[in-house]
């Protein structure tokens, strides 16, 4: 069982070019979830979704965006890539009233 | 607003020494607490969770937490340290009936021979 899997592992990006970060989750969780986490200030949260079709934003979406086309999949997109967002990536599901299960992280650097 | 607030950044203890790593909480509903710990280039691992009942929650690895209302604390402990349990560990609380949970700032724990 693979659980909730985050690809790539570390990417570096030029200021102003764009990628997306995938996620993909074998537990049939309704609830998606991603975090950025930076020294000091725990995880934040910048989308999640509910069910394929819906998703809303957390407290940091800004220079993101994602979709949710099916149960499984939830890829973030980063548009227009700046230092800001430099961080390492966390994504996670979850069923509804229960503890979220998290990918291993995606190291991002914007140079 | 909903809060969380883990005052030590960072801890030291011996090896074989007890450990408490402390979480207090602002939140208006009856809260879901939950401990997290993440090893060095790692996820985040569920060590315990607290949603009802006995206020003394029993998790993975000897960690065990207690819920004190009157102190909106949720303090995780181990009565014996060993040198694995060196990690970064998160306090969290979520919504009854609902998903988003706020995560503290994270204590990392160092382990001492």
């Amino acid at each position: 069982n693979a659980g909730v899997t985050q690809t790539p592992k570390f990417r570096i990006l030029k200021i102003g070019q764009s990628m997306t970060l995938q996620c993909a989750q074998d537990m049939n969780h309704n609830y998606m979830y991603w975090y950025r986490q930076d020294p000091g200030m725990g995880l934040k949260l910048i989308y999640y979704s509910v069910g394929a079709g819906i998703t809303d934003k957390g407290e940091v979406p800004n220079g993101y965006n994602v979709s949710r086309s099916t149960t499984e999949d939830f890829p973030l997109r980063l548009e227009l890539a700046a230092p800001s967002q430099t961080s390492v990536y966390f994504c996670a599901s979850s069923w509804r009233d229960t503890e979220a299960f998290f990918g291993q992280g995606t190291r991002l650097t914007v140079v | 607003a909903q809060s969380v607030t883990q005052p030590d950044i960072h801890i030291t203890v011996s090896e074989g020494a007890s450990l408490e790593l402390r979480c207090n909480y602002s939140y208006g509903a009856t809260p879901y607490l939950f401990w997290y710990v993440q090893s060095p280039g790692q996820g985040l691992q569920l060590l315990l969770k607290y949603f009802s009942g006995d206020t003394l929650v029993q998790g993975i690895k000897g960690f065990e937490a207690e819920f004190k209302r009157s102190q909106s604390s949720f303090n995780l402990r181990k009565p014996s340290v060993h040198w694995s349990d060196a990690a970064e560990y998160f306090c969290a609380v979520g919504e009854s009936g609902g998903f988003k949970t706020i995560f503290g700032a994270g204590t990392r724990l160092f382990v001492k021979a």
